[in-house]
């Protein structure tokens, strides 16, 4: 079983839809949740880190569940900017500061 | 202030021939990582830097190596490419819990 599995689409959507993607973590000692984006051919830039609490950052909002081991991003109000693929990523314990990476989800935003 | 760059942009080697790519950072940076990206795979790690002479293995460290004699430089060298490592390679830095930073990355063809 992967450490960070992801849904990896596309999703197709029409512009101003909602989509929201999940992800699921094997290591319950996992410390550190973040969502990065990468565009095609270009290298993943940070999107967002995930709190425990919830976070949201404009149109995207961001959730974490510990106990179901799961992390979900949702984009509301789509624009075809956001078509990208992204990237689940998780701050495994052992070794430190390594981060593992989930396969991506594509998005596709359609006019 | 460039980030992180990576030398060479693409490059295609025969079976056999050998290569180093660089990494280089101007961002103090102690932590540095290189990645393989391949289509249905997502990032995998194959090496990874906590500080100046020191380099750990990562996920997939079979034909490769590393070196990090400079805190701002890290190298990826193959000793005899293989096509299984034909790849994107994406290098990485990180600054404590920080968030990663990524390179352009380099696409590399082996024939």
């Amino acid at each position: 079983r992967k450490e960070v599995e992801q849904d990896p689409g596309p999703f197709n959507v029409p512009e101003g839809a909602t989509v929201a993607f999940n992800c699921t973590y094997s290591n319950s000692a996992s410390q550190s949740f973040f969502w990065y984006r990468q565009d095609c051919r270009k290298e993943p830039k940070l999107l967002m880190s995930v709190y425990s609490s919830g976070n949201e950052d404009g149109r995207f909002t961001a959730q974490l569940n510990r106990a179901s081991q799961y992390i979900s991003l949702l984009i509301r109000d789509s624009k075809l900017s956001d078509s990208a693929t992204y990237l689940c990523v998780v701050n495994i314990v052992n070794p430190p500061n390594m981060l593992t990476f989930g396969g991506g989800t594509r998005l596709m935003v359609k006019p | 202030n460039a980030g992180v760059t990576q030398t060479p942009k693409f490059r295609v080697l025969k079976t056999g021939q050998s290569m180093t790519l660089l990494c280089a950072q101007d961002m103090n940076h102690e932590y540095m990582y290189w990645y393989r990206q391949d289509p249905g795979m997502g990032l995998r790690l194959i090496h990874y830097s906590v500080g100046e002479g020191t380099t750990a293995k990562g996920e997939v460290p079979d034909g490769y190596n590393v070196s990090r004699l400079k805190k701002q430089n890290f190298l990826l060298g193959l000793e005899s490419a293989a096509p299984s490592q034909t790849s994107v390679y994406f290098c990485a830095t990180r600054y404590r819990e920080e968030t990663q930073y990524f390179g352009p990355g380099t696409r590399l063809l082996v024939l």
